[in-house]
């Protein structure tokens, strides 16, 4: 089993749709979780953390649920500069690296 | 200045052939990453350096083969390509070898295409 698992989408959303992604993961000992971005053909980049009581960071919601293993990434008000891959990653407890969720796709449409 | 470095960004080979991939990074982090990322859009780790000490080699053939010079430069060279190794070879950096804070600094990649 995946230690990451996402719905890969595409999600095609018009602008200034909220749009909201998912992802499970599969190890209990995980103990901090990210939202990365990844443009096409470009590399990863950190959007955000995912802390247990849930933050924002602008337009962007990320949300925890350790019970259910499960995290989501909220996007409220879409731009066309939001079409993107965004990959949910995770870090173990004792691991010295970072397990990356395959992304779920998103564009967003004029 | 770009952060994390890679040469090349493309690479188009035969089957059997040698190769190399080299990696600079200017941002003083002591840990170092290759990942890859398949046609799957799965990017799955391969090796870590802490300081030029390998601290994580996952399942990877053994003609995969790291080199880390100096705590800056993580280079990884590659024997007798096969059709599989076709990807997306990316090279990454940390402030820290625990990965609790979740930042990597990737570089642009390197596409190779075994043909």
């Amino acid at each position: 089993r995946k230690e990451v698992e996402q719905d890969p989408g595409p999600f095609n959303v018009p602008e200034g749709a909220t749009v909201a992604f998912n992802c499970t993961y599969s190890n209990s000992a995980s103990q901090s979780f990210f939202w990365y971005r990844q443009d096409c053909r470009k590399e990863p980049k950190l959007l955000m953390s995912v802390y247990s009581s849930g933050n924002e960071d602008g337009r962007f919601t990320a949300q925890l649920n350790r019970a259910s293993q499960y995290i989501s990434l909220l996007i409220r008000d879409s731009k066309l500069s939001d079409s993107a891959t965004y990959l949910c990653v995770v870090s173990r407890t004792g691991a010295n690296n970072l397990f990356f969720g395959t992304g779920t796709r998103l564009t967003v449409i004029p | 200045d770009t952060a994390v470095s890679q040469t090349p960004k493309y690479l188009v080979t035969q089957m059997g052939n040698d190769k190399s991939i080299k990696c600079e990074q200017n941002l003083g982090h002591d840990t170092m990453y290759w990942y890859k990322q398949d046609s799957k859009k799965f990017l799955k780790i391969m090796f870590s350096y802490n300081n030029k000490e390998l601290i994580i080699n996952e399942t990877v053939p053994n003609r995969f083969s790291p080199k880390s010079p100096d705590k800056a430069h993580l280079n990884l060279h590659i024997n007798s390509l096969e059709l599989g190794d076709s990807a997306v070879y990316f090279c990454a950096s940390s402030p820290r070898r625990d990965t609790a804070h979740g930042e990597l600094f990737f570089g642009e990649g390197s596409r190779l295409t075994v043909l």
